[in-house]
């Protein structure tokens, strides 16, 4: 059953501590994205990856970091540095290297912090 | 880099109405736009979609009219139903790479 899976669905964190997202997909997608979502603001781009071992930031990008070490996987770590990292957090994929067309998205992950 | 603004915020039609939600950007050289509907708690998913070589595209009820001079396009939703309800969002893309979305609508139809 092809798709991208996110997990956990629900995550609690304390302040000072960093959380890792986890995000595979076997699409066979080149390109991967990061979102936040927060109510009334649309989604937000945090980093996408077009191809393994290269990722570029996006709007939001500080407090958080990622990798991209296999083509299936784009892992999304918030740090401690992120000021309000209380959201929505959802991972997308798209076929080729540039977002024209169709992005599948993950169920999301909702990080509260405590 | 891309702005786009979306309106309305809220939208809400009775059942069997047309619905029609806008969104404007701000860089001439976006050439696709989506539409993403996200109902609730769930995933955002594509509903329809337009490049910027053509004017307006129809699915069934669904409708996206796009107005390059204007940087304005917009969603038309005819005959809506209970099911049509949820968050709806616009998106441009720039520079092939990059996607920034509306912040969202939140379109109810009433029985």
């Amino acid at each position: 059953d092809g798709g991208i899976t996110q997990s956990p669905k629900y995550l609690f964190r304390k302040e000072g501590q960093n959380v890792t997202l986890s995000c595979e997909q076997n699409l066979n997608h080149d390109a991967m994205y990061w979102y936040r979502q927060d109510p009334g603001q649309g989604l937000r781009l945090i980093y996408y990856s077009q191809i393994v071992n290269d990722f570029q930031k996006g709007d939001i990008a500080e407090g958080y970091s990622v990798s991209r070490e296999k083509k299936e996987s784009f892992p999304l770590t918030v740090t401690s540095a992120q000021k309000n990292p209380t959201a929505f957090y959802l991972c997308a994929s798209s076929t080729g290297q540039a977002v024209t067309g169709e992005l599948f998205f993950g169920e999301g992950s909702r990080l509260t912090v405590l | 880099g891309e702005n786009v603004e979306q309106h309305p915020s809220t939208l809400s039609v009775q059942e069997g109405d047309s619905a029609v939600i806008k969104c404007t950007y701000s860089d001439s050289a976006s050439n696709y736009f989506p539409w993403y509907k996200q109902e609730l708690g769930k995933r955002p998913q594509l509903i329809i979609d337009i490049r910027s070589n053509v004017g307006e595209k129809k699915d069934q009820r669904i409708a996206v009219t796009l107005n390059k001079t204007a940087k304005h396009f917009s969603l038309h939703i005819t005959e809506t139903q209970p099911e049509d309800s949820a968050v709806y969002f616009c998106a441009a893309t720039y520079n092939n790479n990059d996607m920034r979305f509306g912040a969202g609508t939140r379109l109810t139809v009433k029985p």
